[in-house]
């Protein structure tokens, strides 16, 4: 069984960093893109970035680019996304999604699993 | 990027009665990269269909997708209890991967 497990939401003051990490098990961790999707009452929900099952490509939104970055660790099957100088803006429960093997392949940007995810807070 | 537009924002429906969601892109969604998810209060978004068609593995029957281009509909043939909740489409033939807002489904 697929479970992917989000942790290190919390409250941060605006300009702070936090680092969020998903933790996977139930597939071979190296073989597929992971991505982090976020959401927001009022935006809805926003994809924020992705990783390659290598570890070698990565990809964000625009609204993060410059300010957040994603890693994955294969000996721990977790990928971690560390985020900078966040604003209002990014206040919203994070999820990680499992798509399919290659995030530059389209037909693998689709998120058949998700976890349960994790709320950030940015507020002073 | 491409902009989802989903409608209507809400329906009030009654168990067993049909349920017909549109999501319409900005511009042409490339192969029907079109995804479905439902999504009830407190948990993550299930994925439902794929490919703008392709029912998810589990996912009744009674849920169905299709559309090609710009317009797409969801349609829940029989509404069941379990079935209320909030709906969002996604594209993913760009990279720039977008989400609809959501059509919330309620009890009548």
């Amino acid at each position: 069984e697929v479970q992917l497990l989000e942790s290190g939401g919390d409250l941060v003051q605006p300009g702070g960093s936090l680092r969020l990490s998903c933790v996977a098990s139930g597939f071979t961790f190296s073989s597929y893109a992971v991505s982090w999707v976020r959401q927001t009452p009022g935006k809805g929900l926003e994809w924020v970035s992705a990783i390659s099952g290598s570890g070698g490509s990565t990809y964000y939104a625009d609204s993060v680019r410059g300010r957040f970055s994603i890693s994955r660790d294969s000996s721990m099957n977790t990928v971690i996304l560390q985020m900078t100088n966040l604003g209002a803006e990014d206040t919203a429960v994070y999820y990680c999604a499992k798509g399919g093997p290659s995030f530059s392949n389209s037909p693998d940007r689709y998120f058949q699993h998700w976890g349960q995810g994790t709320l950030v807070t940015v507020s002073s | 990027e491409i902009v989802l537009t989903q409608s209507p924002g809400s329906v009030s429906l009654s168990p067993g009665e049909r349920a017909t969601l549109s999501c319409r892109a900005s511009q042409k969604v490339s192969s029907t990269y079109l995804a479905w998810y439902q999504q009830k209060p407190g948990q993550a978004p299930r994925l439902l269909v794929y490919g703008a068609s392709n029912r998810a593995t589990g996912i009744p029957d009674r849920f169905s997708g299709s559309g090609s281009g710009t317009d797409f509909t969801l349609t829940i043939s029989r509404l069941e209890s379990e079935d209320f909740a909030i709906y969002y489409c996604q594209q993913y033939g760009s990279s720039r991967l977008t989400f609809g807002g959501g059509t919330k489904v309620e009890i009548k």
